[in-house]
Parts: C-alpha cells; structure tokens; sequence
C-alpha cells in the first residue's frame, strides 16, 4: 500500500538551531508531496509542495524541502528555529494526480526550546 | 488565496443527538471535498470523498449512516454525525480542492466535537 513515512514522533531543538523533520514515500512513481502545519486545535496551513518542477522547494516562514528520488524522501529543513515554530507538522503525498486523496504521515511534533 | 471555512470551531453535545459541521470554499468551487477524523496526538485519517451532486465515497471503517456527508452545492459540504457517541468526540477537519490541477489542497480550521 502507498504510504508515507514520518521519522521521529518528536523532535526538539534549541531556538537558532537547524531544523530537520524526515518524511519518505513509498512508491515507484513520485508522488506529488506537501508539508503542513499544524497549531493546536488549528487546521492544516500548507508551507510548501513538490509538483514535479524544480526538487528544491521553498515555502513560507523560511522552510524547504528537498525532493530527493534516488531515497523516496521529501525531508523538510529551517536553517535557524524560531520559537514560533513550534507545532506539529505532518507530511502527506498524493498519489493518482491531481484529485487524488492525500495521504498523511503520522505527524512529527516539533519543540523549540530558548 | 482559497479559504475555506469550517463552522462551528467547537461544538458540545449530549450522546443520542445529531451534530452538522459546516465547510464552505469562500472564494472558489470546490469539485472535491474531503472530510478528516483526528484524535489526539495522531494523524487525520480520511473519512470520506464527496464530489458535488454525488453520494460521497466512504472509507473502509467509516460508517455512512452515522456520518452523513451532503455536498449540494460548489462551495459547500456538511457532515452530519447523527446519533452521536462519547467515542466520536474527536477533531473534525474539512479539505476542498477546486477543479484547477494545481494540487491546491485548501483546509478548514476544525471542528472539536465533544459528545457527553
């Protein structure tokens, strides 16, 4: 079955330091991946998406994510952690175009320590 | 940008009753809604696909006659959990999609149901 892939439930870091939240797929095709946000008792915000353009992916409040194929991930970084980042973020792919049903990791839980 | 808004944000009531959460795309139609169960700490899980002006499509587990989803018109969809239990409170969570292939998917804000 077609899945996505959440590494670490929980991840923490201190404010100022490098962000790394690991998501791989599984799949023969690419997929078409995203990663959202989540704040309590919030819906999802989109920060970035891969299409099929260009593998590095920029997307809003300094995140990126580069699509790598050759290890099925879509790992998502920030350069410097905020304290304002601190949420959960979930991971999800879509499979079978444009309308197909987006599939979501587990999610990980991001803490930001000062 | 798209917005879709989910109505009510929270909602409490009493085992036995019937609750309707709303999802309206405020600034495009949306071909494609999907409805999202989530409970604490875990992932959403897909509940059902409904498409305007058919029957929605249920994922396996879900059952249809307890959770009644209406898609009448482009910009709006409601699910209706009918006959409510203490083991349905849970965060409910609308996504709409607009008939454009830009992969475009737009979320509500949720819904915490608590049945008591």
């Amino acid at each position: 079955a077609q899945s996505v892939t959440q590494l670490g439930s929980h991840v923490s870091v201190s404010e100022g330091a490098l962000v790394l939240l690991r998501c791989n797929y599984s799949s023969s095709v690419p997929p078409y991946l995203f990663w959202y946000v989540q704040y309590p008792n919030q819906g999802l915000q989109l920060l970035l998406k891969y299409t099929s353009a260009a593998t590095l992916v920029k997307g809003i409040n300094g995140f990126e994510a580069e699509f790598k194929k050759s290890e099925t991930s879509f790992h998502l970084t920030k350069p410097s952690a905020h304290m304002s980042d601190a949420a959960e973020y979930f991971c999800a792919v879509v499979y079978g175009g444009s309308q197909g049903n987006l599939i979501f990791g587990k999610g990980t839980k991001l803490s930001v320590k000062p | 940008g798209a917005v879709v808004s989910q109505h009510p944000s929270r909602v409490i009531c009493k085992s036995g009753t019937s609750v309707k959460i709303e999802c309206r795309s405020l600034d495009f139609q949306a071909t494609t809604m999907f409805w999202y169960r989530q409970f604490p700490k875990q992932s959403l899980m897909l509940m059902a696909t409904s498409n305007e002006g058919s029957k929605a499509t249920y994922e396996q587990g879900v059952e249809k006659d307890k959770f009644l989803i209406n898609h009448a018109s482009l910009t709006l969809s409601t699910l209706t959990v009918t006959s409510a239990h203490p083991e349905d409170s849970s965060f409910y969570i609308c996504s709409a999609i607009s008939g454009r292939s830009d992969y475009g998917y737009t979320f509500g804000s949720g819904t915490r149901l608590t049945v008591v």
